[in-house]
Protein backbone atom coordinates (compact mmCIF):
# COMPACT_ATOMS: atom_id res chain seq x y z
CA UNK A 1 0.00 0.00 0.00
CA UNK A 2 1.88 3.02 -1.02
CA UNK A 3 -1.08 5.56 -0.61
CA UNK A 4 -2.19 8.26 1.65
CA UNK A 5 -5.81 8.15 1.61
CA UNK A 6 -8.08 11.48 2.42
CA UNK A 7 -11.34 11.73 3.48
CA UNK A 8 -13.90 13.39 2.32
CA UNK A 9 -12.66 14.68 -0.87
CA UNK A 10 -15.02 17.52 -1.17
CA UNK A 11 -16.47 19.08 1.99
CA UNK A 12 -19.07 22.36 2.47
CA UNK A 13 -19.36 23.66 5.80
CA UNK A 14 -20.60 26.93 7.58
CA UNK A 15 -18.80 29.52 8.98
CA UNK A 16 -20.68 28.16 12.45
CA UNK A 17 -19.92 24.19 11.97
CA UNK A 18 -17.20 22.03 13.09
CA UNK A 19 -15.91 19.40 10.84
CA UNK A 20 -12.91 16.97 10.83
CA UNK A 21 -10.61 16.50 8.17
CA UNK A 22 -8.73 12.69 7.93
CA UNK A 23 -5.84 11.01 6.40
CA UNK A 24 -4.66 7.84 6.36
CA UNK A 25 -1.32 5.95 5.36
CA UNK A 26 0.06 2.40 6.17
CA UNK A 27 3.34 2.74 4.76
CA UNK A 28 4.66 2.88 8.23
CA UNK A 29 6.13 6.71 7.74
CA UNK A 30 6.78 8.59 10.76
CA UNK A 31 6.39 12.40 9.38
CA UNK A 32 2.61 13.54 8.71
CA UNK A 33 1.85 16.94 7.24
CA UNK A 34 -1.25 19.09 6.31
CA UNK A 35 -0.73 21.37 3.34
CA UNK A 36 -3.04 24.13 2.14
CA UNK A 37 -3.18 24.67 -1.56
CA UNK A 38 -5.10 27.81 -2.56
CA UNK A 39 -6.47 27.74 -6.70
CA UNK A 40 -3.31 28.23 -9.18
CA UNK A 41 -0.90 28.51 -6.14
CA UNK A 42 2.04 25.97 -4.26
CA UNK A 43 0.86 23.87 -1.22
CA UNK A 44 1.77 25.95 1.52
CA UNK A 45 2.65 23.87 5.12
CA UNK A 46 0.31 24.11 7.97
CA UNK A 47 1.45 21.68 10.62
CA UNK A 48 4.17 18.88 10.68
CA UNK A 49 3.93 16.12 13.07
CA UNK A 50 7.04 14.17 13.67
CA UNK A 51 6.59 10.28 16.13
CA UNK A 52 3.02 11.19 16.48
CA UNK A 53 4.03 14.87 18.05
CA UNK A 54 3.52 18.39 16.59
CA UNK A 55 6.92 19.39 15.89
CA UNK A 56 5.87 22.55 13.30
CA UNK A 57 2.62 24.60 13.15
CA UNK A 58 3.24 27.35 10.76
CA UNK A 59 1.68 30.27 12.76
CA UNK A 60 -2.02 28.43 12.12
CA UNK A 61 -5.06 30.20 13.32
CA UNK A 62 -6.28 28.26 16.45
CA UNK A 63 -9.64 27.67 14.18
CA UNK A 64 -7.33 24.94 12.71
CA UNK A 65 -7.03 22.17 15.20
CA UNK A 66 -4.61 18.86 14.52
CA UNK A 67 -4.27 15.77 15.55
CA UNK A 68 -2.27 12.62 15.41
CA UNK A 69 -3.91 9.36 17.36
CA UNK A 70 -1.41 7.27 16.24
CA UNK A 71 1.21 6.40 13.32
CA UNK A 72 -1.19 6.08 10.41
CA UNK A 73 -4.28 8.57 11.32
CA UNK A 74 -3.98 12.53 10.92
CA UNK A 75 -6.92 14.65 11.82
CA UNK A 76 -7.61 18.36 10.79
CA UNK A 77 -10.15 19.52 13.39
CA UNK A 78 -12.14 22.61 11.71
CA UNK A 79 -14.37 25.49 13.99
CA UNK A 80 -15.60 28.23 12.68
CA UNK A 81 -13.94 28.88 9.51
CA UNK A 82 -13.97 31.98 7.17
CA UNK A 83 -14.57 31.79 3.68
CA UNK A 84 -11.04 32.55 2.78
CA UNK A 85 -9.98 29.40 4.36
CA UNK A 86 -11.50 27.51 1.52
CA UNK A 87 -9.19 25.65 -0.66
CA UNK A 88 -7.76 22.68 -1.26
CA UNK A 89 -6.46 20.79 1.80
CA UNK A 90 -3.40 18.37 1.48
CA UNK A 91 -2.35 15.58 3.58
CA UNK A 92 1.44 13.81 3.38
CA UNK A 93 3.55 11.51 4.71
CA UNK A 94 7.22 10.90 5.19
CA UNK A 95 9.73 8.35 6.75
CA UNK A 96 10.70 10.00 9.76
CA UNK A 97 14.74 9.96 8.87
CA UNK A 98 15.28 11.78 5.84
CA UNK A 99 18.01 10.05 3.51
CA UNK A 100 18.52 11.41 0.34
CA UNK A 101 16.48 8.81 -1.30
CA UNK A 102 13.40 9.36 -3.73
CA UNK A 103 11.77 6.64 -1.59
CA UNK A 104 11.96 8.77 1.18
CA UNK A 105 10.12 12.37 -0.09
CA UNK A 106 6.82 12.81 0.94
CA UNK A 107 3.80 11.18 -0.40
CA UNK A 108 0.86 13.39 -1.05
CA UNK A 109 -3.03 12.48 -0.58
CA UNK A 110 -5.74 13.88 -3.24
CA UNK A 111 -6.73 16.46 -0.76
CA UNK A 112 -10.05 17.49 0.74
CA UNK A 113 -11.54 20.59 -1.62
CA UNK A 114 -12.77 22.55 1.44
CA UNK A 115 -15.45 25.26 0.44
CA UNK A 116 -16.72 27.85 3.39
CA UNK A 117 -19.67 29.83 3.16
CA UNK B 1 12.57 33.62 3.68
CA UNK B 2 13.89 31.59 1.02
CA UNK B 3 11.87 32.09 -2.63
CA UNK B 4 11.86 29.64 -5.71
CA UNK B 5 11.24 31.82 -8.88
CA UNK B 6 9.60 29.15 -11.55
CA UNK B 7 9.41 29.78 -14.80
CA UNK B 8 7.18 30.12 -17.33
CA UNK B 9 4.15 30.44 -15.30
CA UNK B 10 2.50 28.22 -18.18
CA UNK B 11 2.86 27.18 -21.35
CA UNK B 12 0.58 25.87 -24.35
CA UNK B 13 2.29 23.96 -26.34
CA UNK B 14 1.78 21.04 -29.84
CA UNK B 15 1.43 17.35 -28.83
CA UNK B 16 5.02 15.85 -29.69
CA UNK B 17 7.11 19.11 -29.08
CA UNK B 18 9.61 19.63 -26.22
CA UNK B 19 9.40 21.58 -22.87
CA UNK B 20 11.53 23.00 -20.63
CA UNK B 21 10.91 24.92 -17.22
CA UNK B 22 13.23 25.75 -14.71
CA UNK B 23 13.26 27.34 -10.94
CA UNK B 24 15.79 29.57 -9.74
CA UNK B 25 16.52 30.84 -5.60
CA UNK B 26 18.75 33.25 -4.24
CA UNK B 27 20.04 30.91 -1.62
CA UNK B 28 21.65 27.29 -1.99
CA UNK B 29 19.56 23.82 -1.66
CA UNK B 30 20.75 20.43 -1.04
CA UNK B 31 17.63 18.65 -2.64
CA UNK B 32 15.79 20.02 -6.09
CA UNK B 33 12.41 17.86 -6.33
CA UNK B 34 9.63 18.23 -9.06
CA UNK B 35 6.39 17.10 -8.72
CA UNK B 36 3.47 17.14 -11.15
CA UNK B 37 -0.53 17.82 -9.95
CA UNK B 38 -3.34 16.54 -11.90
CA UNK B 39 -6.18 18.83 -11.66
CA UNK B 40 -8.37 18.08 -8.16
CA UNK B 41 -5.38 15.59 -7.03
CA UNK B 42 -2.50 16.03 -4.89
CA UNK B 43 0.74 16.58 -6.09
CA UNK B 44 3.18 13.27 -7.59
CA UNK B 45 6.73 12.94 -7.11
CA UNK B 46 8.44 13.25 -10.68
CA UNK B 47 12.38 13.18 -9.84
CA UNK B 48 14.30 13.87 -6.80
CA UNK B 49 17.95 15.79 -6.94
CA UNK B 50 20.58 15.18 -3.95
CA UNK B 51 23.69 16.55 -5.72
CA UNK B 52 24.66 19.29 -7.64
CA UNK B 53 25.53 18.30 -11.11
CA UNK B 54 23.16 15.45 -10.96
CA UNK B 55 21.11 14.77 -14.17
CA UNK B 56 18.52 12.53 -13.59
CA UNK B 57 15.75 10.95 -15.99
CA UNK B 58 12.14 9.65 -15.53
CA UNK B 59 11.15 7.92 -18.94
CA UNK B 60 10.50 11.19 -21.29
CA UNK B 61 11.29 13.64 -18.33
CA UNK B 62 14.86 15.03 -17.42
CA UNK B 63 15.87 17.25 -14.64
CA UNK B 64 19.42 18.54 -13.31
CA UNK B 65 20.64 19.82 -10.36
CA UNK B 66 22.37 23.12 -11.06
CA UNK B 67 26.19 23.40 -10.22
CA UNK B 68 25.60 26.40 -8.15
CA UNK B 69 23.06 24.78 -5.89
CA UNK B 70 20.40 27.52 -6.81
CA UNK B 71 18.78 26.59 -9.60
CA UNK B 72 17.02 23.18 -10.99
CA UNK B 73 15.74 22.84 -14.82
CA UNK B 74 12.77 20.04 -15.75
CA UNK B 75 12.33 19.26 -19.52
CA UNK B 76 10.04 17.01 -20.76
CA UNK B 77 10.82 15.20 -24.47
CA UNK B 78 7.91 14.78 -26.67
CA UNK B 79 5.26 16.04 -24.97
CA UNK B 80 1.91 14.05 -24.92
CA UNK B 81 -1.74 15.25 -23.68
CA UNK B 82 -1.67 13.68 -20.88
CA UNK B 83 1.40 15.87 -19.32
CA UNK B 84 -0.93 18.58 -19.07
CA UNK B 85 -0.93 19.37 -15.58
CA UNK B 86 1.08 21.88 -12.76
CA UNK B 87 4.61 21.01 -12.35
CA UNK B 88 5.95 22.55 -9.20
CA UNK B 89 9.43 22.08 -8.11
CA UNK B 90 10.53 22.34 -4.48
CA UNK B 91 13.81 22.84 -2.75
CA UNK B 92 15.10 21.64 0.57
CA UNK B 93 17.98 22.85 2.35
CA UNK B 94 18.95 20.02 4.87
CA UNK B 95 17.20 17.14 6.23
CA UNK B 96 15.78 18.65 8.89
CA UNK B 97 13.94 21.28 6.85
CA UNK B 98 10.74 22.06 5.31
CA UNK B 99 10.05 21.95 1.07
CA UNK B 100 9.73 25.68 -0.72
CA UNK B 101 7.78 25.29 -3.36
CA UNK B 102 8.09 27.22 -6.78
CA UNK B 103 5.09 29.16 -8.85
CA UNK B 104 3.89 26.34 -10.46
CA UNK B 105 4.21 25.86 -14.52
CA UNK B 106 1.08 25.34 -15.85
CA UNK B 107 1.18 22.94 -18.95
CA UNK B 108 -1.31 22.54 -21.76
CA UNK B 109 -0.60 20.69 -24.86
CA UNK B 110 -2.30 21.02 -28.18
CA UNK B 111 -3.44 17.51 -30.10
Amino acid sequence: DTEVTQTPKHLVMGMTNKKSLKCEQHMGHRAMYWYKQKAKKPPELMFVYSYEKLSINESVPSRFSPECPNSSLLNLHLHALQPEDSALYLCASSQGLLKRQTNTEAFFGQGTRLTVV
Amino acid sequence: GQQLNQSPQSMFIQEGEDVSMNCTSSSIFNTWLWYKQDPGEGPVLLIALYKAGELTSNGRLTAQFGITRKDSFLNISASIPSDVGIYFCAGRLGAGNMLTFGGGTRLMVKP
